[in-house]
């Protein structure tokens, strides 16, 4: 069964104060791996997605990368506006569906 | 953003009763999905479509139905209500891409079940 683990659950960041968020996945084949934001009341706004280990996407403050086994979602000099949820999903090569890790509540404080 | 809206954005019912919660598309994409969310769980798909009148149950489809008559609209019906479907639930279609579909959602419904 494919599983996506998250880490840290929640993370706490000062502005400028550089961190990164973990995405730990489990699956037979990987056919891509997606990054979304979430802000409270809203759906899921998609970020990134990655297909293969090595490879990196970035955009303003995040970069996200890929290894076989996990995934991270670097956050560069963030603002309190990039305070929301992050979440992570993967797509196996077998599967007809996404399979979601539970998130990571990003808060940056001014 | 993609066109998606779900209707309604709120709602609150009593256990027993049919609540039916709308999707509408303007994209013309050929996938629509129904997830729930709810703490400690994460996203988890309900249902799916492939087409119009095309449906598959996703990972926890027992107490829904869903149906497709046009490419635009994805209905998720709740036939009896219970408190366990409390939820905020999320439609989504998909855009093909490189390897993969890309899933865009929509605002959300909250329904509460009392």
């Amino acid at each position: 069964e494919d599983q996506v683990t998250q880490s840290p659950e929640a993370l706490r960041l000062q502005e400028g104060e550089s961190s990164s968020l973990n995405c730990s996945y489990t699956v037979s084949g990987l056919r891509g791996l997606f990054w979304y934001r979430q802000d409270p009341g809203k759906g899921p706004e998609f970020l990134f997605t990655l297909y293969s280990a090595g490879e990196e996407k970035e955009k303003e403050r995040l970069k996200a990368t890929l290894t076989k086994k996990e995934s991270f979602l670097h956050i560069t000099a963030p603002k309190p506006e990039d305070s929301a949820t992050y979440l992570c999903a993967v797509y196996e090569t077998s599967g007809s569906r996404l399979t979601f890790g539970e998130g990571t509540q990003l808060t940056v404080n001014p | 953003d993609a066109g998606i809206t779900q209707s309604p954005r709120h709602k609150v019912t009593e256990t027993g009763t049919p609540v039916t919660l709308r999707c509408h598309q303007t994209e013309n994409h050929r996938y629509m999905y129904w997830y729930r969310q709810d703490p400690g769980h994460g996203l988890r798909l309900i249902h799916y479509s492939y087409g119009v009148k095309d449906t598959d149950k996703g990972e926890v489809s027992d107490g829904y139905s869903v149906s497709r008559s046009k490419t635009e609209d994805f209905l998720l019906t709740l036939e009896s209500a219970t408190s366990s479907q409390t939820s905020v639930y999320f439609c989504a279609i998909s855009a093909p891409g490189k390897l993969s579909d890309t899933q865009y959602f929509g605002p959300g419904t909250r329904l509460t079940v009392l």
